[in-house]
């Protein structure tokens, strides 16, 4: 079973819409989750991180964190076509970053 | 401010020869790490300096790659010889709180 699981996409939307991406993982141990944003020919970046589980928001972003499920997700309010994009979840563990696969999103105009 | 720099950012060679990646961290940044993405593939970590000791070489593949961390500044990977299989990304990030490290654009590396 891999440690964390993440649906490829692409996932298509309409500009405005909100949308929602998800990730599980399988060690409990997990404390810090992060969502990056990656878009082609760049490199990852950090766009929100949380401590255990509850929910954090940053402007048009929310990312949310269920331990007991092992169920993490972003919402994307009001989303726009620069938020185009491979979005990935990760944890770290002993100061290494584990990375999901990553899901592409496309908002359409 | 600069962000974490990498050279070159694609490099083709054949099998069997030799390549040196380079990462320039932001400056000021104790941490420096390299991570790898192969095509199809999770991201995934190589090693972590702090300074210029290695902290965690658990992610390297094998013997033929070899990384170093000049003075705690800019650091290099090679890869020597090279395979097909290593054929992938190659990110570099740096950090001062290990969580929020920052990426570079990464080095595309093409075996043939």
């Amino acid at each position: 079973q891999k440690e964390v699981e993440q649906d490829p996409g692409p996932l298509s939307v309409p500009e405005g819409a909100i949308v929602s991406l998800n990730c599980t993982y399988s060690n409990s141990a997990f404390q810090y989750f992060m969502w990056y944003r990656q878009y082609s020919r760049k490199g990852p970046e950090l766009l929100m991180y949380t401590y255990s589980s509850g929910n954090k928001e940053d402007g048009r972003f929310t990312a949310q964190v269920d331990k007991s499920s092992k169920y993490i997700s972003l919402f994307i309010r009001d989303s726009q076509p620069s938020d185009s994009a491979t979005y990935l979840c990760a944890m770290i563990e002993d100061d290494k970053i584990i990375f999901g696969k990553g899901t592409r999103l496309h908002i359409l105009p | 401010e600069a962000g974490v720099t990498q050279f070159p950012s694609h490099s083709v060679i054949e099998k069997g020869q030799t390549v040196t990646l380079r990462c320039d961290p932001i400056s000021g940044h104790d941490n420096l790490y390299w991570y790898r993405r192969v095509m199809g593939k999770e991201i995934k970590f190589l090693l972590h300096f702090v300074k210029e000791s290695k902290q965690d070489e658990s992610g390297m593949p094998n013997n033929r790659f070899l990384a170093e961390r000049t003075g705690g500044t800019y650091s290099t990977l090679k890869v020597q010889p090279a395979e097909l299989e290593d054929s992938g990304v190659y990110f570099c990030a740096s950090s001062q709180d290990p969580r929020v490290k920052y990426f570079g654009p990464g080095t595309r590396l093409t075996v043939t």
